[in-house]
Order: C-alpha cells, then structure tokens, then sequence
C-alpha cells in the first residue's frame, strides 16, 4: 500500500518570502501522479499541483513549483513571494491509476501561516 | 461554470441514525469520489463511481453506501450512525481519460451525537 508522510505539522512564514513544503511517500509503482492540495479555513480543498511521475521536469504553477526526487521519493513545494491568501493546511496525495480507478492517497497535512 | 456542489452544508444526527449526502460534480465530470476527513487529518478514500458503478472502495464498512445518477450525480448513504463517523465528507469529481485532476466540493460537515 501507498502511503504519504508530510513530517512537519506546522510552518509560518513572513509575506513576500519563500517557503518549502516537505513530502515524501512510499510506494513500489513506477507509474502514479503526486499533487499538492490547498485547504483554506473555508475548507473547500482545492488541487496547486500536479506531477506526473514519467515526467523529469518539475510542475510549475505560476508561484508554486516542486522538486520531485522520484528517486528519493520526494516531493517538496516551494511557494515563492508567499501571500496572506496562502495561508491554510497543504496536503500532499498520490495516485497510482488502476483499471481506471484514480484513488487519492493523502498525507496528513502541514499548516501554513502567512503573516503580513 | 458551476464547480462541485454538495448538500447539505452541515448535518446533526444521533447514533443509529441514517445519514444520505449528495454531490453534483462539476460540468463535463463523469466520475465522482467520496473521502472522509477526520478533525486534523487528511481525507481518507471512501469509494469511487463510474458509469453508476463502484468502481473501486477504501477501508470503509458496509454501512457505508452509495450510488450515482446517470446524470453523474452522486449519492452517500451511511447507516447506523456512529460517533466515529463525525467527520467532513468531501466529494470529488473528474473526468476518466483525463489526465487525473480531482475537483473537490466545499464538503458536509456531519456531526453524531
């Protein structure tokens, strides 16, 4: 079975700086996908990034990129020039597609706190 | 373009109780995922449907059910309510043959007493 460790629970940062997000996982597959999901108080959770994992190149998403060590299995977030809005909790999920089926498979969170 | 929609917004039931949830997936979606998420942790794969199908299901007991409309629609039905099953229970949506991106609902927030 998969399964996603994000070691720190808890992380602040000042506005406009730079911050890294920890992930790693574990898995025997070659072929899956990683994300990273934003979960504002509002709670809604909502999809950052997405890396494939036959990919070499790192996702970007305008401030937010990864470094994806498949080797090491790791999958770290960066969010550059942080803003107040980015704060909430940031999961880390894998998914491996079988026969179809996408499950995700999450980490248990880290909570990020921009302060102005 | 209306994004995944759940109701209700928040449930109170009693131990024992049955309990249906509802989720429409966002427009040109055809397969909706059921997670549960515990206070603190992250949300845990109930199932997934496809073509009104369970196509595939987590560690979850039987009392945990579901369907979905051939308008994609989704349906959860947990019985015999316990107070384990207080959690928020988010619905995703997503489209098979895409490359995999799942759209998540704002969630209803299920209490047991």
């Amino acid at each position: 079975a998969q399964t996603v460790t994000q070691s720190q629970p808890e992380m602040s940062v000042q506005e406009a700086e730079t911050v890294t997000l920890s992930c790693t996982y574990d898995t025997s597959e070659n072929n899956y996908y990683l994300f990273w999901y934003k979960q504002p108080p509002s709670r809604q959770m909502i999809l950052v990034i997405r890396q494939e994992a036959y990919k070499q190149q790192n996702a970007t998403e305008n401030r937010f990129s990864v470094n994806f060590q498949k080797a090491a299995k790791s999958f770290s977030l960066k969010i550059s020039d942080s803003q107040l809005g980015d704060t909430a909790m940031y999961f880390c999920a894998f998914m491996k597609r079988f026969g179809g089926s996408e499950k995700l498979v999450f980490g248990k969170g880290m909570k990020l706190t921009v302060n102005p | 373009d209306a994004g995944v929609t759940q109701s209700p917004t928040h449930l109170i039931k009693t131990r024992g109780q049955q309990v249906t949830l509802r989720c429409s997936p966002k427009s040109g979606h055809d397969t909706v995922s059921w997670y549960q998420q515990a206070l603190g942790q992250g949300p845990q794969f109930i199932f997934q449907y496809y073509e009104e199908e369970e196509r595939q299901r987590g560690n979850f007991p039987d009392r945990f059910s579901g369907h979905q409309f051939p308008n994609y629609s989704s349906e959860l039905n947990v019985n015999a309510l316990l107070l384990g099953d207080s959690a928020l229970y988010l619905c995703a949506s997503s489209h098979t043959g895409s490359l995999p991106a799942q759209f998540f609902g704002p969630g209803t927030r299920l209490t047991v007493l």
